[in-house]
């Protein structure tokens, strides 16, 4: 199984902050990674895919990149809605996996 | 709109089975094929199981193989999982998401685009 290793498992930020995720694959996945953002009590949502595409009505501020086995999820200006729980899943092959989920607090 | 509806959850006892209803609207059902993904607080998000569109393609995470079955009812908008012999460690919420995605190099490359609001397992004594 290929395992997905987010960084930080938290991070403290501010509002306007520009912030950086990164997901690590253990094996080469191309671009076939997406990330979701988990809010308490509610299902994930899905926010970028292809590793870059942004999901219909995401907002603008949220970047995707990265290829092979290292990829990042980056938000230019953190607004209160973005305190929330991400993760990224490989969908290079089956079983898909999650990486553990990275939380994003406020400082 | 998109909606799927999770429903069947409930708490078990270990060795029992339950079954798992998630009912779609607002698409196309009978063109996408649905996966069942589960949390819990051990183990995170994990994938568990798929079902291709027509329902003859399924696969199964190692963890539930044997033990769950995956099925859909295109002309009711149904997709299932029946889960028997439930051991502890299947306690979560578990979620219905539907897959986006296409087929390119001889490989096919879907991810969850909608996901239902999940539905509470609990397998304890």
């Amino acid at each position: 199984d290929i395992q997905m290793t987010q960084s930080p498992s938290t991070l403290s930020a501010s509002v306007g902050d520009r912030v950086t995720i990164t997901c690590r694959a253990s094996q080469v996945i191309s671009s076939w990674l997406a990330w979701y953002q988990q809010k308490p009590g509610t299902a994930p949502r899905l926010l970028i895919y292809q590793a870059s595409n942004l999901e219909s009505g995401v907002p603008s501020r949220f970047s995707g990149g990265g290829s092979g086995t290292e990829f990042t999820l980056t938000v230019s200006s953190l607004q209160p809605d973005d305190f929330a729980t991400y993760y990224c899943q490989q969908y290079n092959s089956y079983p898909y996996t999650f990486g553990q989920g990275t939380k994003l607090e406020i400082k | 709109e998109v909606q799927l509806v999770e429903s069947g959850g409930n708490l078990v006892q270990p060795g029992g089975s339950l079954r798992l209803s998630c009912a779609a609207s607002g698409f196309a059902f009978g063109s996408y094929s649905i996966n069942w993904v589960r949390q819990s607080l051990e183990k995170g998000l994990e994938w568990i199981s798929y079902i291709g569109h027509t329902g003859d393609e399924k696969k199964y995470a190692d963890s539930v193989r044997g033990r769950f079955t995956i099925s859909r009812d295109n002309a009711k908008n149904l997709l299932y999982l029946q889960m028997n012999s439930l051991r502890e460690d299947d306690t979560a919420i578990y979620y219905c998401a539907k897959d986006r995605g296409h087929c390119a190099g001889g490989g096919c490359y879907r991810y969850h685009d909608s996901w239902g609001q999940g539905t509470l397992v609990t397998v304890s004594s």
